[in-house]
């Protein structure tokens, strides 16, 4: 089994929708989340981080997590087609050096 | 502005051929990674550093080495490039406290012929 789980996608939305990415992990373990967007071609470049239960807003995108249920989503808002890219779900475990990511869900937003 | 420095962008070698992949970073981060992804597919851990002169192979097997004699230098070599080591490689670092993710450098793309 996997650290961390991702639907590979393609998910494809239209412009203005809300993009939602899922994202489950293994290890009760786990402290932080993270997520990351990867242009193709481009290194992976971190959006958000969660590490308590409930939401987290930063502008148009918020992250959710549910220990309970070891998922954590993210919500893009008002979708654009610059965001059209794949999407890195990462944990940290307990010891806070390694991150597992997952194999990402790539976003294709439609004008 | 990029904090963590990856050169060459981009490298084409001939089979057999040694090569060194420099990677380097100004926020003074103990903990280093290597990552190793071909296009449109998952990152693999290949080897990772938590400090001066430690160095641990990672989850996924490589024919390559790192060392780590400078905090902020963790360059990558392999002995003896083959077409099966064209891929990307990703070097990042992390500050120790947990709340803060990868800095990711911007990669080398390197394509053994």
């Amino acid at each position: 089994q996997k650290e961390v789980e991702q639907n590979s996608g393609p998910l494809s939305v239209p412009e203005g929708a809300i993009a939602s990415l899922n994202c489950t992990y293994s290890d009760r373990g786990s402290q932080s989340f993270f997520w990351y967007r990867q242009y193709s071609g481009k290194s992976p470049e971190l959006i958000m981080f969660i590490y308590s239960n409930g939401d987290k807003e930063d502008g148009r995108f918020t992250a959710q997590l549910n220990k309970a249920s070891q998922y954590v989503s993210l919500l893009i808002r008002d979708s654009q087609p610059s965001d059209s890219a794949t999407y890195l779900c990462a944990v940290i475990l307990y010891n806070f050096n390694k991150f597992y990511f997952g194999s990402g869900t790539k976003l294709n937003v439609k004008p | 502005e990029a904090d963590i420095y990856q050169t060459p962008r981009y490298l084409v070698i001939g089979t057999g051929k040694k090569i060194t992949l420099e990677c380097s970073q100004t926020m003074g981060h103990d903990k280093m990674y290597w990552y190793q992804q071909d296009p449109g597919m998952e990152l693999h851990l290949i080897h990772y550093s938590y400090g001066v002169n430690s160095t641990e192979k990672g989850d996924l097997s490589s024919e390559s080495t790192v060392s780590r004699i400078r905090t902020e230098h963790f360059p990558l070599t392999l002995e003896s490039a083959r077409p099966s080591h064209t891929s990307q490689y990703l070097c990042a670092s992390k500050d120790t406290a947990a709340n803060y993710g990868y800095t990711f450098g911007s990669g080398t793309r390197l394509t053994v012929v």
